[in-house]
């Protein structure tokens, strides 16, 4: 079964500074990877998916994640956060097929600092 | 085209009462997937439905929880003689095809007092 670690529970970052997310998972062949957000109060958003092809790829809001093979990670990344970057963030993996659904990280909670 | 709607937003049940969440998905999705938030666990998968079927029920506890997705209206998690650690939030998803990406609800917020 996939599995999906994000090491960090908490992050902090000052406005204006660059972001990175970890995400790990563990599966037998590549998977599907997403990145969501939630939002105070909110539901889920997708941030952005990875299926195949190009392994760097683009999101809403600025958010780009790259998937590495060799490191089995999706890490999720921006250059420049904005208060309004402020939330939860999960990472998911889903192993092809999406009868289970999506497995996800423990999520990581962003803080922006002033 | 509205998204995912699910109510209500909160819901508050002594513990023995029954709650019914619903799940009303996007336009053109026939997929359903129910998942728990409990703090500090990310979310969990209970069930995934399709029209008036259940495809996928390995999250699902085995006892009081049950979920349908009929042919007309939303799909309904119910959760029968409800106890504290029943307290989530429960989100509902829903697709258009078994491996199209999900979109969320803003979830119901089950408090068991």
């Amino acid at each position: 079964a996939q599995s999906v670690t994000q090491p960090d529970i908490h992050i902090t970052v000052s406005e204006g500074a660059s972001l990175e997310l970890r995400c790990n998972y563990s599966y037998g062949a590549t998977p599907y990877l997403f990145w969501y957000v939630q939002s105070p109060g909110q539901g889920l958003q997708l941030l952005l998916k990875y299926f195949s092809g190009d392994t760097l790829v683009q999101g809403i809001k600025g958010f780009e994640a790259e998937f590495k093979r060799s490191q089995s990670s999706f890490n999720l990344r921006k250059p420049s956060v904005h208060w309004s970057d402020a939330a939860e963030y999960f990472c998911a993996v889903e192993a092809g097929g999406g009868a289970d659904g999506l497995t996800f990280g423990k999520g990581t909670h962003l803080i922006i600092q002033p | 085209n509205a998204g995912v709607m699910q109510n209500p937003r909160h819901l508050v049940r002594r513990r023995g009462q029954e709650a019914r969440l619903r799940c009303s998905p996007m336009k053109g999705h026939s997929h359903v997937y129910w998942y728990r938030q409990l703090p500090e666990e990310g979310l969990k998968f209970m069930v995934y439905l399709q029209k008036e079927n259940i495809i996928d029920e390995s999250g699902m506890p085995k006892e009081r929880f049950s979920a349908e997705f009929p042919k007309e209206g939303p799909s309904i998690l119910r959760i029968q003689q409800v106890v504290r650690g029943d307290s989530a939030a429960y989100f509902c998803a829903s697709s258009p095809g078994a491996n199209s990406p999900l979109h969320f609800g803003n979830g119901t917020r089950l408090t068991v007092t």
